[in-house]
Parts: structure tokens; C-alpha cells; sequence
């Protein structure tokens, strides 16, 4: 059975600077692996996906790193923004069409 | 592409009374489908499956005559929360299954509250 963890629960930064979100997982067969964004009261929206035979994802100012052997993804802000805080879930299913096992998520604060 | 349309977005209902609330695929097709339950400060909990033309697996707890699905077609599924009581209030969300290269896609929402 997949466990997800993220670490921190919650993070509060300075506008500009650089950060790490943590997801960990406990078995390293998975099938993908999925970020996402939440606002609140909001719906989830899809940030990155990393394949199983991949290692990282880019869009913009985020980068997703994905090692199985470790069972750890990181998603990597650069020069955060205050439109930036938000609650970041990591995810991933057992297969391609299994639920996905989100993890409880971390509350980001870019303090302007 | 990937878009998933959910509405409504907000709705108050009396207790006892049924809400229905309609997720659907604007730009793809999937046979899979699942509904979320979110409590405030809380992450997303399966509530149940749903394969196009079969009946929906529930999750142990989630009661399948209160929380009806239809997923009548690739495009479609409804969830119809029966005789609702203040205890069902929760942030509900939809998902169609992976998409390959853009992974799963959720709909924005809806938020129930029950008087």
C-alpha cells in the first residue's frame, strides 16, 4: 500500500527567495508521480507530472525531481512570489487508472 | 487540453433534502472517474470509483445509498448526495484517471453546505 508524506506542513518565506517542498513515498514502484496547487476553497491544479522513467519536470520557475530509490520527489520554487501561497500536494497511483494517494500537502506563505 | 468542468461551484441546501452535482470532461474521454471528500484543513479522501457503465466501488465508510454515482457516459459522472445532514457539509471535487501525459484532472469543486 502507498503512503505519501510531505514535510514541512507548513512554510512561510520572504518574497524572492528559493524553496523546497518534500514528498516521500514508501513504495518505489509507482507509476508517476503528480504535484499539484491548491488555493483555498479551490480545486486542484496540476503543476507537474514526473513518469516513472523520468527524473524531472520544468515549467517555469518550478522544477520537480523524482528518485525512486530514495522514495523522494522535491519541487524546487525559484524566487517565490507572493501569488505563490498555496497548499502544494504531492500524489501518485498505483497504476494508470488507480486513485491517486495524495499526501496531507504544505501550506505555503510568500510574505511580500 | 485536459479540461474538467464541476458545478456547482457552491450550493446551501436544506437537511434532508438531495443535491446532485455534475463533473464533466470538455476535451477527452476516460472510462475512470473518482470523487473526493475535503474537510476544512484537511487533504482529499477517495470516497469512490466509478468506471463508465458499471457500478461505483465505495471506499469502506462512504455510504453507497447516500452518495449515489452515475457515470452514464466517457464525458459524465454525477454524484447525488441523498437526504443530506449538516454532517455531509464538505468540499467535494471530481477527477477524471491518469491522462498520460497530463496525469489525472480535477474539477474546481463544489462546496456543500447543508442547514
Amino acid at each position: 500500500k502507498q503512503e505519501v508524506t510531505q514535510i514541512p506542513a507548513a512554510l512561510s518565506v520572504p518574497e524572492g527567495e528559493n524553496l523546497v517542498l518534500n514528498c516521500s513515498f514508501t513504495d518505489s514502484a509507482i507509476y508517476n508521480l503528480q504535484w499539484f496547487r491548491q488555493d483555498p476553497g479551490k480545486g486542484l491544479t496540476s503543476l507537474l507530472l514526473i513518469q516513472s522513467s523520468q527524473r524531472e519536470q520544468t515549467s517555469g520557475r518550478l522544477n520537480a525531481s523524482l528518485d525512486k530509490s530514495s522514495g523522494r520527489s522535491t519541487l524546487y520554487i525559484a524566487a517565490s512570489q507572493p501569488g505563490d501561497s498555496a497548499t502544494y500536494l504531492c500524489a501518485s497511483p498505483l497504476s494508470g487508472n488507480t486513485p491517486l494517494v495524495f499526501g496531507k500537502g504544505t501550506r505555503l506563505s510568500v510574505i511580500a | 487540453g485536459a479540461v474538467v468542468s464541476q458545478h456547482p461551484s457552491r450550493v446551501i441546501c436544506k437537511s434532508g433534502t438531495s443535491v446532485k452535482i455534475e463533473c464533466r470532461s470538455l476535451d477527452f474521454q476516460a472510462t475512470t472517474m473518482f470523487w473526493y471528500r475535503q474537510f476544512p484543513k484537511q487533504s482529499l479522501m477517495l470516497m469512490a470509483t466509478s468506471n463508465e457503465g458499471s457500478k461505483a466501488t465505495y471506499e469502506q465508510g462512504v455510504e453507497k445509498d447516500k452518495f449515489l454515482i452515475n457515470h452514464a457516459s466517457l464525458t459524465l459522472s454525477t454524484l447525488t448526495v441523498t437526504s443530506a445532514h449538516p454532517e455531509d457539509s464538505s468540499f467535494y471535487i471530481c477527477s477524471f484517471g491518469g491522462q498520460g501525459a497530463t496525469g489525472y484532472t480535477f474539477g474546481s469543486g463544489t462546496r456543500l453546505t447543508v442547514v
